[in-house]
């Protein structure tokens, strides 16, 4: 059964600086592109950037809104992806989503349950 | 950046109707669109992929249809498991964007 299980949300400062996990079990975890997603209390989806495989040189991409800020890095051995987020700000609570990427498409096939990060001071 | 629109915001439906929800891109997308439906605290679900492809375990009353800009989620009967949000998402550039949501509620 496919798994990703997030971590590490919690409230933090404005200009504060959190880590997100992401475990992945029950598929080859290195094949897969993975992506994060976040949702802001009632609103809608916002894709935050992608954790590309060592086929693909772990290349990573990243929205406008956060680039420069987080950084996405993966570790293969563990099957676990991390989202550093530095220099946060309000507008960067939400819901944060790990998202598995489809192989022979490319939107998202399984969600983790999300971990809930709050930014106030 | 691609701007997904949909339409409508808000759908008020009974058991049984057929629903219909729009999506429109500001630029062609080709077949790069993908469904997702969200319940309340919980994660969305993949419904639809490549604009008409079936994830797999998605109940065969959902279906897709659509290129370049203009798409379509259609629900043929609606079920009481159905009433949730759904999101449009495109994929054929960065970053990836989603619609508003189109939120199905009881009529």
């Amino acid at each position: 059964e496919v798994q990703l299980v997030e971590s590490g949300g919690g409230m933090v400062q404005p200009g504060g600086s959190l880590r997100l996990s992401c475990a992945a079990s029950g598929f080859t975890f290195s094949y897969h592109y993975i992506d994060w997603v976040r949702q802001a209390p009632g609103k809608g989806l916002e894709w935050v950037g992608r954790s590309r495989n060592k086929a693909n040189g772990y290349t990573t991409e990243y929205a406008a809104s956060v680039k420069g800020r987080f950084t996405i890095s993966r570790d293969d051995s563990t099957s676990t992806v991390s989202l550093l987020m530095n220099s946060l700000k309000t507008e960067d609570t939400a819901v944060y989503y790990c998202v598995r990427v489809l192989r022979g498409g490319d939107c998202f096939d399984y969600w983790g349950q999300g971990t809930l990060v709050t930014v106030t001071s | 950046d691609i701007q997904m629109t949909q339409s409508p915001s808000t759908l008020s439906a009974s058991a049984g109707d057929r629903v219909t929800i729009a999506c429109r891109a500001s630029e062609s997308i080709n077949r790069w669109m993908a469904w997702y439906q969200q319940k309340p605290g919980k994660a969305p679900k993949l419904l639809i992929w490549d604009a008409s492809n079936l994830e797999s375990g998605v109940p065969s009353r959902f279906s897709g249809s659509g290129s370049g800009t203009e798409f379509t989620l259609t629900i043929s009967s609606l079920q009481p498991d159905d009433f949730a949000t759904y999101y449009c998402q495109q994929y054929v550039s960065f970053p990836r964007t989603f619609g508003q949501g189109t939120k199905v509620e009881v009529k």
